[in-house]
């Protein structure tokens, strides 16, 4: 079945610096990922649309510049956390969707926790 | 963003015991999936839904897609201690690998001996 990796699994950094995930898909290739943010005790948000070769699409109330998203090849995304506070400390989760399976439904990778200390 | 409205939204039930726990929206969904979510893991599919109507099975797990295609119900029958964790519904509104999903707010499980 699809698998998408996602690393690291857990980041602690100092507020003010920045953090990258990366989010890969294993065997099959992703023109599109999806970035999701979960606080504790809550559903999954929706951040932003990672497209292959072109800029995101950020959900409203999600800052560009804040989240930055590179999707510059078929099986990587990356979302980079820049200037962190503690504020944006959270569980990330990448998804994408092997269009080769019959099922609508999307892999997601293992999630990565972020500590902004 | 919007969300889908869950409920419970947590249930403590003992081993053995059927489990129900449903999912509205106020818009319409062409696809609803069904997930479920350990702690500090990503979430896992477990069944998804095409047409309205539609009742699945996967193993113990039932869904149903609602006629108004606006509500969708998973039940788990004979439940067992590794069903513990937290049960997410999802609306798809397109099919193409681009469509977003929505996400409901969640029902937390908790499995007694």
């Amino acid at each position: 079945g699809a698998v998408v990796s996602q690393h690291p699994s857990w980041v602690i950094c100092k507020s003010g610096t920045s953090v990258k995930i990366e989010c890969r898909s294993l065997d099959f290739q992703a023109t599109t990922m999806f970035w999701y943010r979960q606080f504790p005790k809550q559903s999954l948000m929706l951040m932003a649309t990672s497209n292959e070769g072109s800029k995101a699409t950020y959900e409203q109330g999600v800052e560009k510049d804040k989240f930055l998203i590179n999707h510059a090849s078929l099986t990587l995304s990356t979302l980079t956390v820049t200037s962190a506070h503690p504020e944006d400390s959270s569980f990330y989760i990448c998804s994408a969707r092997d269009p080769k399976m019959d099922s609508y439904g999307y892999t997601f990778g293992s999630g990565t926790r972020l500590t902004v200390v | 963003g919007q969300q889908l409205n869950q409920s419970p939204q947590s249930m403590f039930i003992q081993e053995g015991e059927d489990v129900s726990m449903n999912c509205t929206s106020s818009s319409i969904f062409n696809t609803w999936l069904w997930y479920k979510q350990d702690p500090g893991e990503g979430p896992v599919l477990l069944i998804a839904l095409y047409k309205a109507g539609e009742l699945t099975s996967n193993g113990r797990l039932t869904a149903q897609f609602g006629i108004t295609r606006k509500d969708s119900f998973l039940n788990i029958s004979a439940s067992i201690p590794s069903d513990v964790g937290i049960y997410f519904c999802a609306g798809q509104l397109a099919t193409g690998t681009a469509s977003k999903l929505t996400f409901g707010t969640g029902t937390r499980l908790q499995v007694t001996l």
